[in-house]
């Protein structure tokens, strides 16, 4: 089984504020995936990142794959209330979605 | 977009009787679909890969029996906790694979909270 750290598991702050979720694995993905979940919904898709060292941007959400394909990370700029939420991330390996891993996310509360 | 939908959103069921949730690809068809279960504070876990007209495939330490999964169409599987606990209580969310999409890509219904008093 390939295992997703993501940290922190809880972060707490300010409208406006910067952050940086973390996501890491001693395992090889093919691909890595960012999802979004509300309190009592199915993730949503936020990105997937393919190649190592791509940078991908969704508005004030910046993605990076690494390098070696075994990590990544989420920045928010100047958070908002609306990006209150779980932030999960998802491995995929080269078999496919099949044996995809999910991390076990960060809950982030940003505060008005 | 592509949309997945879950049927019922919630459930409250007495212990022993058995749950039938759905869950369906309104505008795309969906040849392979997955069932996970989600506990609080923890992620989400993988219970079973559907295909289309064929057996579900069960990973390790989830018993067939007590899940039953039935992917009929293209549009619809179902998963059916018989015999329901109330250690079965838990977030259940299904997602989908459309036909022909990159080997990367699922979408996710809006889950089922399965509570069993």
């Amino acid at each position: 089984t390939q295992l997703l750290e993501q940290s922190p598991q809880f972060l707490s702050i300010q409208e406006g504020e910067n952050l940086t979720v973390y996501c890491n694995s001693s395992s090889v993905f093919s691909s890595l995936q960012w999802y979004r979940q509300e309190p009592g919904e199915g993730p949503v898709l936020l990105v997937t990142v393919v190649t190592g060292g791509e940078v991908k941007k969704l508005k004030r959400l910046t993605f990076q794959f690494g390098d070696a394909r075994k990590d990544s990370s989420l920045h928010i700029t100047a958070a908002q209330p609306g990006d209150t939420g779980l932030y999960l991330c998802a491995g995929v390996p080269s078999g496919g979605y099949q044996k995809v891993t999910f991390g076990i996310g960060t809950k982030l509360q940003v505060i008005p | 977009g592509a949309v997945v939908s879950q049927h019922p959103s919630w459930v409250i069921c007495k212990s022993g009787t058995s749950v039938k949730i759905e869950c369906r690809s309104l505008d795309f068809q969906a040849t392979t679909m997955f069932w996970y279960r989600q506990f609080p504070k923890q992620s989400l876990m993988l219970m079973a890969t559907s295909n289309e007209g064929s057996k579900a495939t069960y990973e390790q330490g989830v018993e067939k029996d007590k899940f039953l999964i039935n992917h009929a169409s293209l549009t619809l599987s179902t998963l059916t906790v018989t015999s329901a606990h109330p250690e079965d209580s838990s977030f259940y969310i299904c997602s989908a694979r459309r036909v022909g999409a990159p080997n990367t890509e699922a979408f996710f219904g809006q889950g089922t909270r399965l509570t069993v008093v």
